[in-house]
């Protein structure tokens, strides 16, 4: 079975423009969590989804979004980049959300901001 | 605000040696900690998630164990090899119903041989 799938790999964009990454979890999870990691640091819960409803939210501001779709896909959108925006996006699956459910994690998508 | 710390933040083991690290987290409110392994360009992969108190966990050569009431956990890696070189983080649960961790900053270990 394919892993949790994140595209695009890399991406480059310029300060106040918006990006859209995108992830696929493991065929058959139903949650999605999105994680912001940068150099030195771990990583930093964003959002997490459960059944396309958010579910959870962390300390990020409003120009970080997100949804999920009836395919249990994500998509992760940030708005006005700044350059602090800069680091490596992991998406995480689970088949459910529950506490003793281990997180399977894709290869992540490095953003650079210019 | 939870706050999980990792210590130490590197180690470096001659092939053969046995190891292990530290995790800390507050231990009011405990619901989960995960411990997952993360190798340079690969994603990281879950090895334990551990719930009760005096747990112990077994994987091959890596152990873990868990203290929720003084809120740590150890990981243990006995007879380390070259392929045992990773990043290795854990995570504290933010809450029952959910899947937010909140990760410490990762213990990165390098075994030569």
């Amino acid at each position: 079975d394919a892993g949790v799938t994140q595209s695009p790999t890399h991406l480059i964009k310029t300060r106040g423009q918006q990006v859209t990454l995108r992830c696929s979890p493991i065929s058959g999870h139903k949650s999605v969590s999105w994680y912001q990691q940068v150099l030195g640091q771990g990583p930093q819960f964003i959002f997490q989804y459960y059944e396309k409803e958010e579910r959870g939210r962390g300390n990020f501001p409003d120009r970080f979004s997100a949804r999920q779709f009836p395919n249990y896909s994500s998509e992760l959108n940030v708005n006005a980049l700044l350059l602090g925006d800069s680091a490596l996006y992991l998406c995480a699956s689970s088949f459910w959300q529950g506490s003793n459910q281990p997180q399977h994690f894709g290869d992540g998508t490095r953003l650079s901001i210019l | 605000i939870l706050n999980v710390e990792q210590s130490p933040q590197s180690l470096h083991v001659q092939e053969g040696d046995s190891t292990n690290f530290t995790c800390s987290f507050p231990s009011s409110n405990f619901y989960a900690l995960h411990w997952y392994r993360w190798e340079t360009a690969k994603s990281p992969e879950a090895l334990f998630v551990m719930t009760l108190n005096g747990d112990e966990k077994k994987k091959g050569r890596i152990s873990a164990t868990l203290n929720t009431k003084e809120g740590y956990s150890y990981l243990y890696i006995k007879g380390s090899q070259p392929e045992d070189s990773a990043t290795y983080l854990c995570a504290s649960l933010l809450n029952q119903a959910g899947t937010a961790l909140i990760f410490g900053k990762g213990t990165t270990l390098s075994v030569s041989s």
